[in-house]
């Protein structure tokens, strides 16, 4: 067990929808990290929150927002789905804002149909 | 910029043989380097890292990596295959003034009893 949770662990919704991925790092850890797992991309690193701001953004669609709370944990927003956005969506943290270390969550496998 | 590279999608070797999988990586800065492990419906699970102290690096369960500059290479070994290694294996880079990882595109063990 990483420490880090997600939820939920499976997500199936239609396209044009929009869904919320929730993310609770390790204690301490202030720094979350997204990431995008699909057979033909790979893992893609989307954006990184440190202490509530926005650190590190990669290849994250328009579509896609994400924000960390107060409380340190962070929520991935997907909107407009389409078919090409089913993927595993992995969430990580460390304890700095440098990637010396990241510990990962289960991953939410989102769906869309 | 970073980037990794996996030879090899898919090794399989027999139980009890040496167990080789390869990564080279580039970066115009000195690296991090990671093995992570990712088990069937599992998150990615760190096996070891290299963050510039000894370039033999020894992880859990039995892995090794060692870091050779010269090739730009952190090859991930294990002398005696078990059944329970059987695992997708992702080799990731990060420099300590970024904010990602870089992962490689993975590498599927099987292990032949």
């Amino acid at each position: 067990d990483s420490g880090v949770t997600q939820t939920p662990k499976h997500l199936i919704t239609a396209t044009g929808q929009r869904v919320t991925l929730r993310c609770s790092p390790r204690s301490g850890d202030l720094s979350v990290y997204w990431y995008q797992q699909s057979l033909d991309q790979g893992l893609q690193f989307l954006i990184q929150y440190y202490n509530g701001e926005e650190r590190a953004k990669g290849n994250i669609l328009e579509r896609f927002s994400a924000q960390q709370f107060p409380d340190l944990h962070s929520e991935l927003n997907l909107s407009s789905l389409e078919l090409g956005d089913s993927a595993l969506y992995f969430c990580a943290s460390s304890p700095g804002d440098r990637n010396t270390e990241a510990f990962f969550g289960q991953g939410t496998r989102l769906t869309v149909v | 910029a970073q980037s990794v590279t996996q030879l090899g999608s898919h090794v399989s070797v027999s139980e009890g043989a040496l167990v080789l999988l390869r990564c080279n990586y580039s970066s115009s800065v000195p690296p991090y380097l990671f093995w992570y492990v990712q088990y069937p419906n599992q998150g990615l699970q760190l096996l070891l890292k290299y963050t510039s102290a000894a370039t033999l690096v020894k992880g859990i369960n039995g892995f090794e990596a060692e870091f050779k500059k010269s090739e730009t290479s952190f090859h991930l070994t294990k002398p005696s295959a078990h059944m329970s290694d059987a695992a997708e294996y992702f080799c990731a880079v990060s420099v300590v003034t970024g904010n990602q990882f870089y992962f490689g595109t993975g590498t599927s063990l099987t292990v032949i009893p």
